[in-house]
């Protein structure tokens, strides 16, 4: 399937520590998308990083895509307790002549104070 | 703006029964969607609507019926609810009608955590 695969299932640190999520998926997209959901929430988006981009900021976050690895990962920096939380990605790729987007199975974040 | 908004909470049904979750959105978006969560799972989705008037099937879409009331409005119906359908149920919307406007970042509800007993 085209669902996007985040590494690792579930990771802990500790707070100013970074955390490094991945995620790979299977054929050409048009862009990836990263999600956070506290626990008990919606989704919120973060960031969306186009197919012809290589990375992207946005505050303490920063994604890269890798299109000939077909990968990406999301870094947090400087992590804080708050940034725990499950992260996913979101592929989003043309089937049938329509956009569609698939989420991954999400990596869980644990910031320990 | 309350953005995307989704009644009820929290239901408990039992076997057989019906129930319809409702959804609105005040972005003024025309694409709508409805996933379930399962745990240890990412979002699957059940039905979605690219525009007002329009409604389509997604990955998972047996035992389930939609409809879109009008542009604010998307409702999704369980007619005889079963066990395999206690998820935890997401209404998305977005801007644009590329394809189903899957293109652009999703707007969420907070989410109805539904038990079918």
């Amino acid at each position: 399937s085209q669902q996007g695969e985040e590494d690792p299932q579930a990771l802990s640190i500790q707070e100013g520590e970074n955390a490094t999520m991945n995620c790979s998926y299977k054929t050409s997209i048009n862009n990836l998308q990263w999600y956070r959901q506290n626990s008990g929430r919606g989704l919120v988006h973060l960031i969306l990083i186009r197919s012809n981009e290589r990375e992207k900021h946005s505050g303490r976050l920063r994604v890269t895509l890798d299109t000939s690895k077909k990968s990406s990962s999301l870094l947090i920096t400087a992590s804080r307790a708050a940034d725990t939380a499950s992260y996913f990605c979101a592929t989003v790729y043309i089937s049938g002549g329509y956009n569609k987007l698939i989420f991954g199975a999400g990596t869980r974040l644990a910031v320990h104070p | 703006n309350a953005g995307v908004t989704q009644t009820p909470k929290f239901q408990v049904l039992k076997t057989g029964q019906s129930m319809t979750l409702q959804c609105a959105q005040d972005m003024n978006h025309n694409s709508m969607y409805w996933y379930r969560q399962d745990p240890g799972m990412g979002l699957r989705l059940i039905y979605y609507s690219a525009s007002e008037g329009t409604t389509d099937k997604g990955e998972v879409p047996n035992g389930y019926n939609v409809s879109r009331l009008n542009k604010r409005e998307f409702s999704l119906r369980l007619e005889s609810a079963a066990p395999s359908q206690t998820s935890v149920y997401f209404c998305a919307s977005s801007e644009g009608n590329s394809g189903y406007g899957a293109y652009n970042e999703q707007f969420f509800g907070p989410g109805t955590r539904l038990t079918v007993l």
